[in-house]
């Protein structure tokens, strides 16, 4: 029961340049939509988050973008930098039931 | 260092052992979550305790179980292991019981079942 999918396991992109990291979720009750990076041997850490009654959400180099009519859900990084590659989870919530994605990794190039 | 202590961190065990996993949480949080990641799948969610008592339940198998403890550690019982538990086993705290600012992950456990 996937209703969270990050359909692309893994994204490269050159240093400077935007990276778009897309979700799509099933489950139109969910009310609450998180992006969490992951680096090796660490835990997941919160990066941004958009209430359903939002379309965008935007904190320094990351932004968050909600279609709620489409299901989906996309972090842009602009410009994106080395120390952005991670494994980047998208998450949504309803209540107290978070389902998270499968992760999508990055790799930002010098 | 998040604030959020697991333990241990590696732990090698064999089929049909039990083990138990600890989190600390950070401190005053009082909600605690447990999520399992399998090998290129995304964070499974296990269960939640709120300030000692359960919240919710994902998909958590009937041969695991947990608990949140008075002074808020919780614990995670893993029993007749199988080789597919192995996995991360990650912990995770929050304020409220709806982590809608997001949680606080752990480092997590990796179990490696033999």
């Amino acid at each position: 029961d996937q209703q969270v999918k990050q359909n692309s396991p893994s994204l490269s992109v050159q240093e400077g340049r935007i990276s778009i990291l897309n979700c799509d979720y099933t489950n139109s009750m969910f009310d609450y939509f998180l992006w969490y990076k992951k680096y090796p041997a660490e835990g997941p850490t919160f990066l941004i988050s958009i209430s359903s009654i939002k379309d965008k959400n935007e904190d320094g180099r990351f932004t968050v973008f909600l279609n709620k009519s489409a299901k989906h859900l996309s972090l842009h990084i602009v410009p994106s930098q080395p120390g952005d590659s991670a494994v980047y989870f998208c998450a949504a919530s309803e209540g107290n039931d978070m389902r998270f994605g499968a992760g999508t990794r990055l790799t930002v190039k010098p | 260092d998040s604030g959020v202590t697991q333990t241990p961190k590696h732990l090698i065990t064999a089929t049909g052992q039990r083990v138990t996993l600890r989190c600390s949480p950070r401190s005053g949080d009082l909600s605690v979550y447990w999520y399992q990641q399998s090998l290129d799948q995304g964070l499974q969610f296990l269960i939640q305790y709120y300030n000692g008592e359960e919240r919710a339940k994902g998909n958590i198998l009937e041969r695991f179980s947990a608990q949140q403890f008075p002074d808020l550690h919780s614990e995670l019982n893993l029993s007749s292991l199988e080789l597919g538990d192995s996995a991360l086993y990650f912990c995770a705290s929050s304020v409220q019981e709806f982590g809608m600012s997001g949680y606080t992950f752990g480092s997590g456990t990796r179990l490696t079942v033999v």
